[in-house]
């Protein structure tokens, strides 16, 4: 079942902060989040597991409440470089790395 | 190291015709996959291949066939492609090892289909 990820659209200014979230109505094992530029491939940011710690690199980082069944993304001071689709995937069994996707959240950084 | 190629990179075809997406990685992984993207419904799994001599449906795999030629290859079959088949196509490839893991995604395969 298709996570759900809000919002569906955002529009920042440079240095500004976001949050995006996913949930799912499932339990879950991991949650994996990727970032998409127009016309390219999806590039993986990181893996949340259950039972595992918050990650994050740089300014950007995510935390999974596994009772919740939700994730959410952390952009901090927000570059022009963080524009594009953020994809999270769940996967609610350990294994073959069946993901399935939310639609993702398109987020522009402006000057 | 290439990481996930795909071929071609573009195509357009007429309703009807078959052919076959092209997809090889060079990162010695077991599992690959295949996706389409499609405006505002994201990434759908069309089929995948948890090791080298398996493959399993995905989320939306009517219309497609797959194969796994060998641990590098994995392709895809349209054999009558229709208008609804229109969409971005993705190969990924990941390595299934504890603390999680990551898929590879190639760059995609543009497909219209007349």
């Amino acid at each position: 079942q298709q996570p759900v990820q809000s919002p569906q659209a955002v529009i920042l200014r440079e240095g500004e902060d976001a949050v995006i979230n996913c949930s799912s109505s499932k339990a879950l094992y991991s949650v994996h989040w990727y970032r998409q530029k127009h016309g390219e491939a999806p590039v993986f940011l990181m893996i949340l597991l259950k039972g595992g710690e918050q990650k994050g690199h740089e300014k950007i980082s995510a935390s999974f409440n596994e009772k919740k069944q939700q994730s959410s993304l952390y952009l901090t001071a927000s570059q022009l470089s963080y524009s594009g689709t953020y994809f999270c995937g769940t996967e609610d069994s350990g294994g073959y790395q069946k993901v399935t996707f939310g639609i993702g959240t398109k987020l522009q950084v402006i000057p | 190291n290439a990481g996930v190629t795909q071929t071609p990179k573009f195509q357009v075809l007429k309703t009807g015709q078959s052919m076959t997406l092209q997809c090889a990685q060079d990162m010695n992984h077991n599992s690959m996959y295949w996706y389409r993207q499609d405006p505002g419904m994201g990434l759908r799994l069309i089929y995948y291949s948890a090791s080298e001599g398996t493959t399993d449906k995905g989320e939306v795999p009517n219309g497609y066939n797959v194969s796994r030629l060998n641990k590098r290859e994995f392709s895809l079959r349209l054999e009558s492609a229709a208008p609804s088949q229109t969409s971005v196509y993705f190969c990924a490839s990941s390595e299934v090892r504890t603390g999680g893991d990551t898929q590879y995604f190639g760059p995609g395969t543009r497909l219209t289909v007349l």
